[in-house]
């Protein structure tokens, strides 16, 4: 059974850091990229970050661009999102997903994660 | 950037009718690489539909995807009471972005 769970929400300070885990099972880990994907209290899904299988690869939404770092450990079968210069428009739940093709981008997500909470507020 | 735009906003009706949702693209998704998700309160996003038309494993056949280029459309043929959540388009052709939403509510 596929499991992704996300750890590392909470309350920061606007200009803080926050460091997310996805820890994976249930499937091989470093065939399929990893995205994350987030959701502002009552609004849609807008996605954030995507990182190939075997980690080489890396791509990011323009709103966070150059604040936020994915990356894996494909030894530990976890991803993370660093996030720095945090903002109030990065309230928001992020939910680690899977992609469903096993190509080195991502495409459309088969399992997603229950999400981590982090709100940035001062 | 690719932007999707849902309409309606919300869908009022009733359990055993039929649902229409529209996914409308700034520009043409290539290779119909679009996919739709239902999400419930409370509850991760769950795939229903990818490559416009294909329906994801364990997906019942009431739920079905059509279109190309820059319109697409989810079809529930007949609501059932678990049915009733809001629904999000993606396209993955170029990059990734979703649509706002459709909830599907009770009349």
């Amino acid at each position: 059974e596929v499991q992704l769970l996300e750890s590392g929400g909470g309350l920061v300070q606007p200009g803080g850091s926050l460091r997310l885990s996805c820890a994976a099972s249930g499937f091989t880990f470093n065939n399929y990229a990893l995205s994350w994907v987030r959701q502002a209290p009552g609004k849609g899904l807008e996605w954030v970050s995507a990182i190939s299988g075997g980690g080489g690869s890396t791509y990011y939404a323009d709103s966070v661009t150059g604040r936020f770092t994915i990356f894996r450990d494909n030894t530990k079968n976890t991803v993370y999102l660093q996030m720095h210069s945090l903002r109030a428009e990065d309230t928001a739940v992020y939910y680690c997903a899977k992609d469903a093709v096993g190509l080195g981008t991502a495409t459309h997500f088969d399992y997603w994660g229950q999400g981590t909470l982090v709100t940035v507020s001062s | 950037e690719i932007v999707l735009t849902q309409s309606p906003g919300t869908l009022s009706l009733s359990p055993g009718e039929r649902a229409t949702l529209s996914c409308r693209a700034s520009q043409s998704v290539s290779s119909t690489y679009l996919a739709w998700y239902q999400q419930k309160p409370g509850q991760a996003p769950r795939l229903l539909i990818y490559g416009a038309s294909s329906r994801a494993t364990g997906i019942p056949d009431r739920f079905s995807g059509s279109g190309s280029g820059t319109d697409f459309t989810l079809t529930i043929s007949r609501l059932e009471p678990e049915d009733f959540a809001v629904y999000y388009c993606q396209q993955y052709g170029s990059s990734l972005t979703f649509g706002g939403g459709t909830k599907v509510e009770i009349k």
